[in-house]
């Protein structure tokens, strides 16, 4: 089966901290997504990657960044964590630019800042 | 920023009930997904509908995509407690990159 893997599920970090979300897909898709998911505003994108070591911002980038050094990893970075950055986050793939083509989301983490 | 809207945002059902969730926009689509996701999970691709008036069916649950490609409806038949879940629409811009995602409606089917 295919799968998108997120390293943690639940994770509790203190304001100011550096926090790290790391997503890993075994498709070799070639487009990998970052969300954040909040009750009643659905999933906003953060950012984007279409290759390796690209990137581009999505429409809530404000305090996010993003590295993609290999194709299968993405990893969201949250420079100096704060509480309104809690949140469910999630991670997705896609195979390629055609645009029927479905996103593959990982099972999220729900990160909470304190 | 497109937006997309879904009514009702809350919905709990008694098994065997029928319903009909909406999704809709000013926006014109090149395409419109509809994810389900349960609990503790990622979101789950149910269908992608493409062509204005398209008409999906999946055991019992009907898609259908409006005839400006703005608006869409899911349809669910004799609803089961399986059913139960967060059901986002996604609407897919030309150029396929960018998904607009509605803020869902949660279904509760209570056996």
């Amino acid at each position: 089966d295919v799968k998108v893997t997120q390293s943690s599920r639940y994770l509790v970090k203190r304001t100011g901290e550096k926090v790290f979300l790391e997503c890993v897909q075994d498709m070799d898709h070639e487009n990998m997504f970052w969300y954040r998911q909040d009750p009643g505003l659905g999933l906003r994108l953060i950012y984007f990657s279409y290759d390796v070591k690209m990137k581009e911002k999505g429409d809530i980038p404000e305090g996010y960044s993003v590295s993609r050094e290999k194709k299968e990893r993405f990893s969201l970075i949250l420079e100096s964590a704060s509480t309104n950055q809690t949140s469910m986050y999630l991670c997705a793939s896609k195979q390629d630019r055609a645009p029927n083509e479905k996103l593959f989301f990982g099972s999220g983490t729900q990160l909470s800042v304190l | 920023t497109q937006l997309l809207e879904q009514s009702p945002q809350f919905l709990s059902i008694q098994e065997g009930e029928n319903l009909t969730v909406y999704c809709n926009s000013s926006s014109v689509f090149s395409s419109l997904q509809w994810y389900r996701q349960e609990p503790g999970e990622g979101p789950v691709l149910l269908v992608t509908v493409v062509t204005g008036g398209e008409v999906k069916k999946l055991k019992r649950l009907t898609f259908q995509f409006g005839d400006a490609r703005k608006d869409s409806s899911l349809h669910i038949t004799a609803a089961q407690p399986g059913d139960t879940g967060l059901y986002l629409c996604a609407g897919v811009e030309a150029y396929g990159q960018n998904f607009v995602f509605g803020p869902g409606t949660r279904l509760s089917v209570l056996p």
